[in-house]
């Protein structure tokens, strides 16, 4: 399964609220789970099965979706949500990620 | 607290065989998977395989003839061999717990970085 996500890179000044896409090749209900990764760091989870919250993960982040369209919203970007963001699908072997979409400061 | 730990060598040959060793702790290997993610330079992040709780694996089918992953469950140590080394399998390999009996990652190794190169 191809998970495309869109746009590849936004640039955002702090306090904007965006959406990022994630779409899939075919449906995966709604076991696709969204990562962040700030430079040199491993990624961490943000939103688990499409809209599951993670525990100490700001409530800014939020997720949507079903089927082959997914969203991840942030509420007003702050500071240190610059990084890349990627999608992950667990309905099928083998698992796949998204290429990945790079926030940036405009 | 779980955390993972990933250690191997940092340069290898191409040709070579490649292993990783992943050392857990803070959960039990029968009762959380670890899969293997893999990031070139730059790149995003590429899932390699897992050994679920109870010991079955699946593979990538992309590095499945080349990839092994073990467990040893007595040292927590989960462990990763891939032969036939190429340039391209250069990058950071992390491994990685799944939540318990999900597909998700919900911690990570700081990850190993593998360079194979003549």
């Amino acid at each position: 399964i191809m998970l495309t996500q869109s746009p590849a890179t936004l640039s955002v000044t702090p306090g904007e609220s965006i959406s990022l896409s994630c779409r899939a090749s075919q449906s995966i209900s709604t076991n696709l789970h969204w990562y962040q990764q700030k430079p040199n760091e491993s990624p961490r989870v943000l939103i688990k099965y499409a809209s599951q919250s993670i525990s100490g993960i700001p409530s800014r982040f939020s997720g949507s979706g079903s089927g082959t369209d997914f969203t991840l919203n942030i509420n007003r970007v702050e500071p240190e949500d610059f990084s890349v963001y990627y999608c992950q699908q667990s309905n099928s072997w083998p698992f796949t990620f998204g290429s990945g979409t790079k926030l940036e400061i405009k | 607290q779980v955390q993972l730990e990933e250690s191997g060598p940092g340069l290898m040959q191409p040709s070579e065989t490649l292993s990783l060793t992943c050392t857990v702790s803070g959960f039990s290997l029968t009762s959380n998977g670890v899969g293997w993610v893999r990031q070139p330079l730059g790149k995003g992040l590429v899932w390699m395989g897992t050994i679920w709780a109870g010991g079955s694996t699946n593979y990538n089918s992309a590095v499945q003839s080349r990839l092994s992953i073990s467990r040893d469950t007595s040292k927590s140590q989960v462990f990763l061999k891939m032969n036939s080394l190429q340039p391209e399998d250069t990058g950071t390999y992390y491994c990685a717990r799944h939540q318990a009996g999900s597909g998700y990652f919900d911690y990570w190794g700081q990850g190993v970085m593998v360079t194979v190169s003549s």
